[in-house]
């Protein structure tokens, strides 16, 4: 069983669907982040959590540090949003992500 | 300087070549890191550098593998004896501060494909 864990691991909406990727860990971590990969092999960072909750724009992160689960929601969604979403951790006192896996979400017209 | 630079974006070779990549990182940055990803899958660590001492090598880095970071500036990640195993997208990224606040900003990329 990986450490990190993302479902679903493809997703496919229309454009304009509410959208909600979750990511599940079984270690304990100092971080998480949300990250982009467009089919071009590039990552971007979205957000990173420590706890709480974030947004911004269209997108909102949450985290939940008891029960080991981060969520990013896409509202309204485009195509331009056709990517695949990486969550990866940093365990306390290391430099390195642990990823998940990805999940491919396409956004139809 | 606008980011993570990788060069090629893409490299086909034939089974047995030696190939190099390159990465060029943001320039204040003195972290360095190189991970490897293989399609469907997220990425693995490789190695990584703080300024042009290479502190850690991932077992994934077998003796054909070599990286180097020689005035602790840009990066080249070395394959000899290329293997179609070896084909995958390899990523180089950068930091300075602590990565858990900060995060990494990553190259493009560069895509290997061993025929």
């Amino acid at each position: 069983k990986n450490e990190v864990e993302q479902s679903p691991q493809n997703l496919t909406a229309q454009e304009g669907e509410f959208i909600t990727i979750n990511c599940s860990y079984s270690v304990g971590i100092s971080a998480l982040h949300w990250l982009q990969q467009h089919p071009g092999g590039g990552i971007v960072s979205l957000f990173m959590l420590s706890s709480g909750k974030k947004k911004h724009g269209r997108l909102i992160a949450t985290i939940n540090i008891q029960e080991k689960h981060s969520s990013l929601h896409i509202t309204a969604s485009h195509p331009r949003d056709s990517a695949v979403y990486i969550c990866a951790v940093f365990t306390s006192g290391t430099y390195k992500y642990i990823f998940g896996t990805g999940t491919r979400l396409k956004v139809l017209a | 300087d606008t980011g993570v630079s990788q060069n090629p974006r893409h490299k086909i070779t034939k089974r047995g070549q030696n190939v190099t990549f390159r990465c060029d990182p943001i320039s204040e940055h003195n972290r360095l890191y190189w991970y490897r990803q293989t399609l469907g899958q997220g990425p693995e660590f490789l190695t990584y550098f703080q300024n042009e001492a290479q502190l850690e090598k991932s077992r994934l880095l077998s003796d054909r593998f070599s990286a180097e970071r020689p005035k602790g500036s840009f990066s080249t990640l070395e394959i000899q004896r290329t293997e179609q195993g070896d084909s995958a997208m390899y990523l180089c990224a950068s930091s300075f501060r602590r990565e858990e606040n900060y995060g990494y900003t990553f190259g493009s990329g560069t895509r290997l494909t061993v025929v």
